[in-house]
């Protein structure tokens, strides 16, 4: 089955404690992308990666970071979480290798941190 | 950058009647416009799309329009159902990002 798969689902950390969050696609998907999502502000997107090892800024970037060392994978690095990162985070694949096609989103990661 | 604006923030409609759902861009450059749908506690999904060489896109009871000049685009459905009961993101794209409006909660009453 195509999908994106995400892990984990839910997440409760505490300040400055690292973490990743983990997304792999099976669809041979070159263009992968993060986003947050919070009440009234819709989905912002983070960071994306149109091929292996081509990452950049999204529109809110601080404080994350990502690596795209294969295609499948895109993880979602934390180095210093804080409370205003608590947010419902979403990972998403797309064919191509710009962002002009259909987007396929994971399950999503709801992120706690306290 | 880009900047989607997408009004209403909320819509509540009888079941049968339409719903329109409006949003505007910033980036003249911006060429692809999806729209997603998603339900409560589920993940986004695209539901229709449109590129900036087409004016209007039809898939059953959902349409959507796009007037280049003013720079915006249009949702429209059409015979409205409880299942159609979610919150719809309308998004830009010029190639590198995809920016998303702050979505529409959409209350279909039956």
């Amino acid at each position: 089955e195509a999908q994106v798969t995400q892990n984990p689902r839910y997440l409760i950390t505490v300040t400055g404690k690292k973490l990743t969050v983990t997304c792999s696609q099976n669809m041979n998907h070159e263009y992968m992308s993060w986003y947050r999502q919070d009440p009234g502000l819709g989905l912002r997107q983070i960071y994306y990666s149109m091929n292996v090892e081509v990452t950049d800024k999204g529109d809110v970037p601080e404080g994350y970071k990502v690596s795209r060392k294969e295609k499948r994978n895109f993880p979602l690095i934390l180095e210093s979480p804080s409370p205003n990162q608590t947010s419902l985070y979403f990972c998403a694949s797309a064919p191509g290798t710009n962002s002009n096609t259909e987007a396929f989103f994971g399950q999503g990661t709801r992120l706690t941190v306290v | 950058g880009e900047n989607v604006e997408q009004h209403p923030s909320t819509l509540s409609v009888q079941e049968g009647d339409s719903a329109v759902i409006k949003c505007t861009y910033s980036d003249s450059a911006s060429n692809y416009f999806p729209w997603y749908k998603q339900e409560l506690g589920k993940r986004p999904q695209l539901i229709i799309d449109i590129r900036s060489n087409v004016g209007e896109k039809k898939d059953q009871r959902i349409a959507v329009t796009l007037n280049k000049t003013a720079k915006h685009f249009s949702l429209h459905i059409t015979e409205t159902q409880p299942e159609d009961s979610a919150v719809y993101f309308c998004a830009a794209s010029g190639g590198n990002k995809l920016v998303f409006g702050a979505g529409t909660i959409l209350r279909v009453k039956s």
